[in-house]
């Protein structure tokens, strides 16, 4: 069965700092990766997803995700965080073979400090 | 256009009542899905419609849950006899069908508490 974990509860940085976020999945095929973002009280809105080609994927608001299939790791990253970052990130893994329905880890809450 | 709308946005409901959550996909996208987020979690599926069809519901905890599309477009999740582990954000998300997961666009969802 396919799986998601996010290692990190809680996430820390000061405005303009770097930021990686960690995502691990587990899945028996070409796993399809998204991460999500989350605001309070707000839907999810996708940041970014890989498919297949290359490693590296660009997604909006500056933020990108290198997809490591040695690690089974999808991390995202910021070269530099804005206050406005702060939210709730969600990684998700789906594919054909369970109906395109996505399975998403737990969630990082990332808090920015001025 | 307009995105993914959800009604009621909050909904308070005593044990043992039942309720109907209603969403209204994005024009056009054939397939939509449910998904129910508990407090400090990430969502988990529940359901899925390719237009009218309910291709998976392996996700509904229980049958007390139910769900229909009849007219392949706007969806209601109904909970029956409401139990307070039903208190969660029900998050309905639509996307274009195709060969591979496409962007779900999200709504804002429906929080439900259960007395």
């Amino acid at each position: 069965a396919q799986s998601v974990t996010q290692p990190d509860i809680h996430i820390t940085v000061s405005e303009g700092a770097s930021l990686e976020l960690r995502c691990n999945y587990s899945y028996g095929a070409t796993p399809y990766l998204f991460w999500y973002v989350q605001s309070p009280g707000q839907g999810l809105q996708l940041l970014l997803k890989y498919f297949s080609g290359d490693t590296l994927v660009q997604g909006i608001k500056g933020f990108e995700a290198e997809f490591k299939r040695s690690q089974s790791s999808f991390n995202l990253r910021k070269p530099s965080v804005h206050w406005s970052d702060a939210a709730e990130y969600f990684c998700a893994v789906g594919g054909r073979e369970y109906g395109n329905k996505l399975v998403f880890g737990a969630g990082t809450i990332l808090r920015v400090k001025s | 256009g307009a995105g993914v709308s959800q009604s009621p946005r909050y909904k308070v409901a005593k044990r043992g009542q039942d309720v109907a959550l209603r969403c209204d996909p994005i024009s056009g996208h054939v397939s939509l899905f449910w998904y129910q987020q508990a407090l400090g979690q990430g969502p988990e599926f529940l359901t899925y419609f390719q237009n009218e069809a309910q291709l998976d519901k392996s996700g509904l905890p229980s049958d007390r849950f139910f769900a229909e599309r009849p007219e392949g477009s706007v969806s209601t999740l109904k909970i029956q006899r409401t139990q307070q582990e039903d208190s969660a954000v029900y998050l309905c998300a639509s996307s274009l069908a195709g060969l591979r997961p496409n962007e779900q666009f999200f709504g804002p969802g429906t929080r439900l508490t259960v007395l």
